[in-house]
């Protein structure tokens, strides 16, 4: 079974274009989690999505983030414009059950390291 | 509110050393406790997780105990081995579904 995977690995863009990371979670996985961390700090939730429908978008920084999950499968994670403090290491995880158990275990992925120079 | 406070790191310790790194959390609700570890180069794995009071959760030799009377989820491996050198972090569902994780703690072992 294939693991959660992310694209790209890393991005390195300049303060004001745009970039957008994607996540594939594990087929059949209803939960979709963003996660970010930044400058070795601890890694911060920012939105969970159940199949298409965004359950929680509380750690959202600011409205220059767009999520989105289309189809319930892949998301991706839109940064327009990009600032210096957005630069960190993206994670994303995928847990199965739709009624999503606190208990239940999220699978990463690798991660998406930004650089926003 | 909820927060998790870990052990700052790095620790060091030669091979077949005894590992503790402390964890103690805050949360709403009744939450799961979890370890996950970052070996280098690599992304997030879960180690061992914990769903209620009392239970001990423990793989590749580690193990963990949540306490509830003092809020901690401390990780334990009797003998460490070179291969174990990564990142640690600890974690918890207070929240919700989604985690709260510590700063992390990054063990090194040397021969």
């Amino acid at each position: 079974e294939a693991g959660v995977t992310q694209f790209p690995s890393h991005s390195v863009i300049e303060k004001g274009q745009t970039v957008t990371l994607r996540c594939d979670p594990i087929s059949g996985h209803d939960n979709l989690y963003w996660y970010r961390r930044v400058m070795g700090k601890e890694i911060k939730f920012l939105l969970h999505f159940v199949k298409e429908s965004k359950q929680d978008e509380s750690g959202m920084p600011n409205n220059r983030f767009l999520a989105e999950r289309t189809g319930g499968t892949y998301s991706t994670l839109k940064v327009q414009p990009a600032e210096l403090e957005d630069s960190g290491v993206y994670f994303c995880a995928s847990s199965h059950r739709v009624s999503g158990s606190s208990g239940d275990t999220q699978y990463f992925g690798p991660g998406t390291r930004l650089t926003v120079l | 509110g909820n927060s998790v406070t870990q052990m700052e790191g790095p620790v060091t310790l030669s091979e077949e050393a005894f590992l503790t790194i402390n964890c103690t959390y805050t949360a709403t609700g009744y939450p799961s406790l979890f370890w996950y570890v970052q070996y280098p180069g690599e992304g997030l794995q879960l180690l061992l997780k914990a769903t209620k009071a009392d239970d001990k959760g423990s793989n590749k030799g580690f193990e963990a105990t949540y306490r509830k009377e003092t809020t901690s989820f401390h990780l334990e491996k009797g003998s460490v081995q070179v291969s174990d050198s990564a990142v640690y972090f600890c974690a918890h569902t207070g929240g919700g579904n989604k985690l709260t994780f510590g700063t992390g703690t990054q063990l090194k072992v040397e021969l």
